[in-house]
């Protein structure tokens, strides 16, 4: 079965700032998608970034972008120039590279708050 | 579009009462989601469909009953729920591509706050 452990229950940061959140994962696959979804307060998930395992190269999408070490079972988000949207519950995410299984394992979040 | 729909946005119900989430996405996906979101928690698959058909039943109480009737409308139905059942349930929507695909990304709905009394 596959893990995914988000050691940071809670982080703050000043806006404009940069924040880095961790994500380790325990797993036999060799291929596996690898995702930050965001919580905001009005609770909608959104798909921040995603990240194949087969690819060497880290995700990057606009200010987020990942630090994905596969060896490591490492799949760290950072967050450039925070703003004041980015506050909400961040979860990292599997998912096995499996036609018709597609289930989403999740990590227990972590609280990022942006201080004006 | 988009979109991933649900309706209720919330629900309170008693014990006794039988009631339906409905979730609705126009997004062409085959694969349909159902999760189960305490607070501060991360959410927790309850059902998936792929195809119109159940696929994974995460070993759900027979109290919540899913139904897909069409590629686009995923239901749970609710009856004889308990406190505990109180959540925040949300829907999912994706594609089903074989291996190798790069749009499995599920797109999840605003969920339905439920409240059992």
């Amino acid at each position: 079965a596959q893990t995914v452990t988000q050691s940071q229950p809670e982080m703050s940061v000043q806006e404009a700032e940069t924040v880095t959140l961790s994500c380790t994962y325990d797993t036999s696959e060799n291929n596996y998608y690898l995702f930050w979804y965001k919580q905001p307060p009005s609770r909608q998930m959104i798909l921040v970034i995603r990240q194949e395992a087969y690819k060497q190269q880290n995700a990057t999408e606009n200010r987020f972008s990942v630090n994905f070490q596969k060896a490591a079972k490492s799949f760290s988000l950072k967050i450039s120039d925070s703003q004041l949207g980015d506050t909400a519950m961040y979860f990292c995410a599997f998912m096995k590279q499996i036609f018709g299984n597609e289930k989403l394992t999740f990590g227990t979040g972590t609280r990022l708050t942006i201080i004006p | 579009d988009t979109e991933v729909t649900q309706t209720p946005k919330h629900l309170v119900m008693g014990m006794t009462n039988k009631k339906s989430l409905k979730c609705e996405q126009h997004m062409g996906h085959r694969a349909m989601y159902w999760y189960k979101q305490k607070a501060k928690k991360p959410p927790e698959l309850m059902f998936v469909y792929s195809y119109e058909k159940l696929s994974i039943n995460e070993s759900v109480p027979s109290r919540f009953s899913p139904e897909c009737p069409n590629s686009s409308l995923l239901n749970l139905h609710l009856h004889a729920l308990q406190p505990e059942d109180s959540a925040l349930y949300l829907c999912a929507s994706s594609q089903l591509r074989l291996a190798g695909g790069h749009d499995n990304e599920q797109f999840f709905g605003p969920g339905t706050r439920l409240t059992v009394l």
